[in-house]
């Protein structure tokens, strides 16, 4: 089961900028965080990943609360591009060799407005 | 670099025929993940695989459904039998280990399987 809880739908205008939270309560000291969305039917495109420290990177932003509960992904300047649905992981790790799989959720469904 | 490779991008079978989708990871990428999407809704995890070995096949149905991935050559998803529950968008993920760390995993386009 997904340890995430997204929002089921966000709009935002073109331009501006875009903040989706995610809760994660039940998050591990070694679990990270990982962002992903899917535009229309395409593969699910990484965005970005953290564990304890906010992340930046060409994309978007991520931003971890210091008790790791909880985070949110900001699209700086979000274009009508942008209009996918984000999902939220937490990496759920196994074995003592990294090995992980990725439980998504049902992710929440942007919309960028002209 | 070539991203992750899934062929065909789209496959149709009758009820009772196999589907292969097979799947290329990404150069120098060890780990394959295999996902289904079924029609308006989120992917589900089925199987984790390093090379000559599955590490995880807890999402994977038990009857029907087999995945490989091979010392050399794709990952293969082997689906007998197919029935039309089983029409569906099936993607593949890879990563690699670097630095003794698992690396972000980046997905094909899919494979989308219609059962006629």
């Amino acid at each position: 089961d997904a340890k995430t809880t997204q929002p089921p739908s966000m709009d935002c205008a073109e331009g501006r900028a875009a903040n989706l939270p995610c809760n994660h309560s039940t998050i591990s000291g070694n679990e990270y965080v990982y962002w992903y969305r899917q535009i229309h039917s395409q593969g699910p495109q990484y965005i970005i990943h953290g564990l304890k420290n906010n992340e930046t990177n060409e994309m978007a932003s991520l931003i971890i609360t210091e008790d790791r509960k909880s985070s949110t992904l900001i699209l700086p300047h979000a274009t009508l591009r942008d209009t996918a649905v984000y999902y939220c992981i937490v990496r759920v790790p196994f074995g003592a060799d990294s090995s992980y799989k990725l439980i998504f959720g049902s992710g929440t469904r942007l919309l960028v407005r002209p | 670099n070539a991203g992750v490779m899934q062929n065909p991008r789209h496959l149709v079978r009758r009820r009772g025929q196999e589907a292969r989708l097979r799947c290329s990871p990404m150069k120098g990428h060890s780990h394959v993940y295999w996902y289904r999407q079924l029609p308006e809704e989120g992917l589900k995890f089925m199987v984790y695989l390093q090379k000559e070995n599955i590490i995880d096949e807890s999402g994977m149905p038990k009857e029907r459904f087999s995945a490989e991935f091979p010392k050399e050559g794709p990952s293969i998803l082997r689906i007998q039998q197919v029935v039309r529950g089983d029409s569906a968008a099936y993607f593949c993920a890879s990563s690699q280990t670097l630095g003794g760390a698992n690396t972000e995993a980046f997905f094909g386009q899919g494979t989308r399987l219609t059962v006629v």
